[in-house]
């Protein structure tokens, strides 16, 4: 059983340009969590989702940032417009249908940096 | 709101010395707790957790942490650590939210580890 698998490990974007980061759960996995971890820092929840829903996105910033998790393939992590202050490194977590202590995965993470 | 704190940002020790690392949690009910370790330029790996129960709780890699209730506190501990321990520790607080697990997480304790 693969585990939670993100790409690409490292992505270079320019200013203004747009960054799409993919996250695939770990088999039987519906739950899908995604962390920003700027640089000397801990893990900040950003969006929770389950297929085809959206349930809690308190951490999101409220422009430029979005996420999905489609019916099929992989969850993906949307930011428009690149800033410095978006480089950091995403982490993306599953986890199966459970309470709220059910454990979650985390894949490898993609480390942006906006030049 | 709730919160983590981990007041040591590093730690050094030597190789065969006993280690323990500190986690303080603000949230009104008990959570769920999480330690996690991080390699440099890789995700997150669980140690250990804790629901209810058992205070002490044991992990893997030689790892344990006890819940203090009365202290607000989860601290971790090894008694020999190993060069290989050298890594970036993460206590976490989940089953804040009914039935998924958004953590939040501490700054973290980079841990260094002498010959």
């Amino acid at each position: 059983n693969a585990g939670v698998m993100q790409n690409p490990r490292h992505l270079v974007r320019r200013r203004g340009q747009e960054a799409r980061l993919r996250c695939s759960p770990m088999k039987g996995h519906s739950h899908v969590y995604w962390y920003r971890q700027l640089p000397e820092e801990g893990l900040k929840f950003m969006v929770y989702l389950q297929k085809e829903n959206i349930i809690d996105e308190s951490g999101m910033p409220k422009e430029r940032f979005s996420a999905e998790f489609p019916k099929e393939g992989p969850s993906i992590l949307r930011i428009q417009q690149v800033v410095r202050g978006d480089s950091a490194a995403y982490f993306c977590a599953s986890s199966p249908p459970g309470p709220g202590g059910t454990e979650a995965f985390f894949g490898q993470g993609t480390r942006l940096t906006v030049v | 709101a709730q919160s983590v704190t981990q007041p040591d940002i590093h730690i050094t020790v030597s190789e065969g010395a006993s280690l323990e690392l500190r986690c303080n949690y603000s949230y009104g009910a008990t959570p769920y707790l999480f330690w996690y370790v991080q390699s440099p330029g890789q995700g997150l790996q669980l140690l250990l957790k804790y629901f209810s129960g058992d205070t002490l709780v044991q992990g893997i890699k030689g790892f344990e942490a006890e819940f203090k209730r009365s202290q607000s506190s989860f601290n971790l501990r090894k008694p020999s650590v190993h060069w290989s321990d050298a890594a970036e520790y993460f206590c976490a607080v989940g089953g804040l939210s009914g039935g998924y697990n958004k953590l939040i997480f501490g700054a973290g304790t980079r841990l260094a580890v002498h010959p």
